[in-house]
């Protein structure tokens, strides 16, 4: 069963920066892209960036330019994404979603995960 | 504010047809990049409804139906259920942003 399983809820002060972990399983790691998601209360989904799981290239929202990182270990079969400099507009359940290429995340997301930015 | 424009809510009673529009430009929908649908009930991850503009992936209903032409797209929702009461979100890319662009969301009430 192809699957993304993402890393537990975080809790944040401000100016700090997040780590989130999304491990896939039941296909080839770097056959897919993985996009991130978030989705901020009483707001929207808005598109993060992804990372080509093959070549480790990146591609950001310029919303999010110099404050994210995407990561990958293939060895694990697990994609990272790290925010920094976080504010309470960054409190959002980050998701990530498995594409075929960087125009679209697809059919396989993960459950999310939580992240609260408080003092 | 989003570069696809959705309504900001629908409604509509069980069994009737519902349709939410999405509004784009020349650098995304007009362009000819492919749409994309999600359904979204909170808490939950999204669900994957509609691909490259009008493909429903395995196991979703054929109640669900899309269509594209020139800059706007619309998701089609016949025989209302009450689980379809969700938030619907359309997806493109863009040329202009080089970026994945999601409209701002559809409140589907079922009555």
């Amino acid at each position: 069963q192809e699957q993304l399983v993402q890393s537990g809820a975080e809790v944040k002060k401000p100016g700090a920066s997040v780590k989130v972990s999304c491990k896939a399983s039941g296909y080839t790691f770097t056959d897919y892209y993985i996009h991130w998601v978030r989705q901020a209360p009483g707001q929207g989904l808005q598109w993060i960036g992804w990372i080509n799981t093959n070549s480790a290239a990146a591609n950001y929202s310029q919303n999010f330019q110099g404050r994210v990182s995407m990561t990958r270990e293939t060895s694990i079969s697990t994609a990272f994404m790290e925010l920094s400099s976080l504010t309470s507009d960054d409190t959002a359940v980050y998701y990530c979603a498995r594409g075929r290429g960087g125009r679209a995340p697809g059919s396989v997301w993960g459950q999310g995960s939580r992240v609260t930015v408080s003092s | 504010q989003s570069v696809l424009t959705q309504p900001p809510s629908v409604s509509g009673a069980p069994g009737q047809r519902v349709a939410i529009s999405c509004t784009g430009s020349r650098s995304n929908i007009g362009a000819g990049y492919d749409i994309h649908w999600y359904q979204h009930h909170p808490g939950t991850a999204p669900k994957l409804l509609i691909y490259g503009n009008t493909h429903r992936p395995s196991g979703i209903p054929d109640r669900f139906s899309a269509s594209k032409s020139g800059t706007s797209a619309s998701l089609a929702i016949t025989g209302l259920q009450a689980e379809d009461e969700a938030d619907y979100y359309c997806q493109s890319f863009d040329s202009s942003l080089t970026s994945v662009v999601f409209g701002g969301g559809t409140k589907l009430t079922v009555l």
